[in-house]
């Protein structure tokens, strides 16, 4: 079946610094990929998605590439704020089929960023 | 505002007792959806429903039961049969319920509900 595993947490960063969360899949076929962020206290929002092999998704500053060879997505910001802190979720969507538009999530990863 | 809307965002419950989660969405999203959140496990998808008067189980099903008898409602009942119901529980709704690429799931603030 579907699965998607990041990096273990929880990651601790400065402000400014570089932020790479790591994210791999399995997965049949063509999926969609998706990174989601959620805020202490609130639902997820999406953060950002790719749609096929070689795709980059950004948004606010975070970007990830759709790499097939390496099945990976991993999430990256050049310089990251006090206000990125949050829990990240990989997620993946399976093209086509019966899939009803399930997504599959991974862990999570608790960033917090001090000043 | 258009949305979703989880209510209430902290629910007690005595062992042994069902209780009841609201999500309502005004955004005419035909498919919605039920997660649970655990620490340290992501989200699990419970229920979800693709239109009116219909849903389907989803990985977590055993000890929850749901309704769609309007396409902006979508509550979730927690049994005394879940035998580890302190949760954060998670609504979303999508346009449709197809695996279309730019299919996207929004998500309500959430209800955590703890058994005392």
């Amino acid at each position: 079946g579907n699965s998607v595993t990041q990096m273990e947490g929880p990651v601790t960063l400065s402000e400014e610094a570089f932020l790479t969360i790591n994210c791999t899949y399995t997965a049949t076929g063509y999926p969609s990929l998706f990174w989601y962020v959620q805020y202490p206290g609130e639902g997820l929002q999406l953060l950002l998605k790719a749609t096929k092999a070689d795709d980059k998704g950004s948004n606010k500053g975070f970007e990830a590439t759709y790499r097939k060879e390496t099945t990976s997505f991993h999430l990256e910001k050049g310089s990251v704020q006090v206000s990125d802190s949050a829990v990240y979720f990989c997620a993946l969507k399976k093209a086509g089929g019966t899939s009803y538009g399930k997504l599959t999530f991974g862990q999570g990863t608790i960033l917090t960023v001090h000043p | 505002d258009g949305g979703i809307t989880q209510s209430p965002k902290y629910l007690f419950r005595k062992e042994g007792q069902n209780v009841t989660l609201s999500c309502e969405q005004n955004l005419n999203h035909d498919a919605m959806y039920w997660y649970r959140q655990d620490p340290g496990q992501g989200l699990r998808l419970i229920y979800y429903s693709q239109i009116v008067n219909d849903f389907q189980k989803g990985d977590i099903a055993e000890g929850y039961s749901v309704s769609r008898e309007k396409k902006e409602s979508f509550p979730l009942t927690v049994t005394s049969a879940q035998k580890n119901p302190t949760a954060f529980y998670l609504c979303a709704s999508s346009i449709d319920g197809s695996s279309g690429l730019y299919n996207e799931q929004f998500f309500g603030p959430g209800t955590r509900l703890t058994v005392l």
